[in-house]
């Protein structure tokens, strides 16, 4: 089946820096990957929506300044939390689809980002 | 309102029984999908199962089937033969037909059901 790689999965980042977390799609084309966010013991809530080419979608009340989503090529989505807070602490992940089929949709591992 | 319900926050199962997740959703469309996923405490999520709207038979795989009931936009997970393995969040989700045309097929999760087998 499809697989969809995300790196890094854990990491320790001091408050006011940019973190960058890289999705891929390792064996599919993916026009279009999602990014969720999940604090503990609740649901994934979705952050955007990446396009290739194209500016990300926002759900609201998501920063698009501080969520910075770039899908630069048909296989890589990177998000970047920028000047990172205590708060941003969670457990990112994202899902890609394929273009051909909508009965699935790949995660990848997921990363969790603490902010000290 | 809420697009997926899931009733129960946990659920205990004797190991080698089998245990019934429940599913409601809401939705206006007439084609959408639902899934099922599995969340170890790794955090990754593992797909399990998919159900069409226009499915007509039940989906199944392996120890896990899709209990879809249209007219009462249920679809809850029957997982047989339970093992320790199984014990884990799972989430119920749907996926609706985008407003904005194709590639735009966001999933949106319930809240999950706890999973604790029993030896």
């Amino acid at each position: 089946g499809a697989v969809v790689s995300q790196h890094p999965s854990r990491v320790i980042c001091k408050s006011g820096t940019s973190v960058k977390i890289e999705c891929r799609s390792l064996d599919f084309q993916a026009t279009t990957m999602f990014w969720y966010r999940q604090f503990p013991k609740q649901s994934l809530m979705l952050m955007a929506t990446s396009n290739e080419g194209s500016k990300a979608t926002y759900e609201q009340g998501v920063e698009k300044d501080k969520f910075l989503i770039n899908h630069a090529s048909l296989t890589l989505s990177t998000l970047t939390v920028t000047s990172a807070h205590p708060e941003d602490s969670s457990f990112y992940i994202c899902s890609a689809s394929l273009w051909q089929t909508n009965t699935e949709a790949f995660f990848g591992q997921g990363t969790r980002l603490t902010v000290v | 309102a809420q697009k997926i319900t899931q009733t129960q926050p946990g659920m205990f199962v004797q190991e080698k029984e089998a245990v019934t997740l429940d599913c409601t959703y809401d939705t206006s469309d007439q084609s959408y999908g639902l899934f099922w996923y599995k969340q170890p405490s790794s955090g990754e999520m593992i797909f399990l199962i998919y159900q069409g709207s226009y499915d007509e038979q039940n989906a199944t795989e392996g120890r896990y089937s899709l209990n879809f009931q249209k007219a009462r936009k249920s679809a809850n997970l029957v997982i047989s033969a339970s093992q320790l393995g199984d014990s884990a969040m799972y989430f119920c989700a749907m996926r609706e037909t985008p407003s904005s045309g194709a590639g735009s097929y966001q999933l949106t999760f319930g809240k999950g059901t706890k999973l604790s087998v029993i030896p």
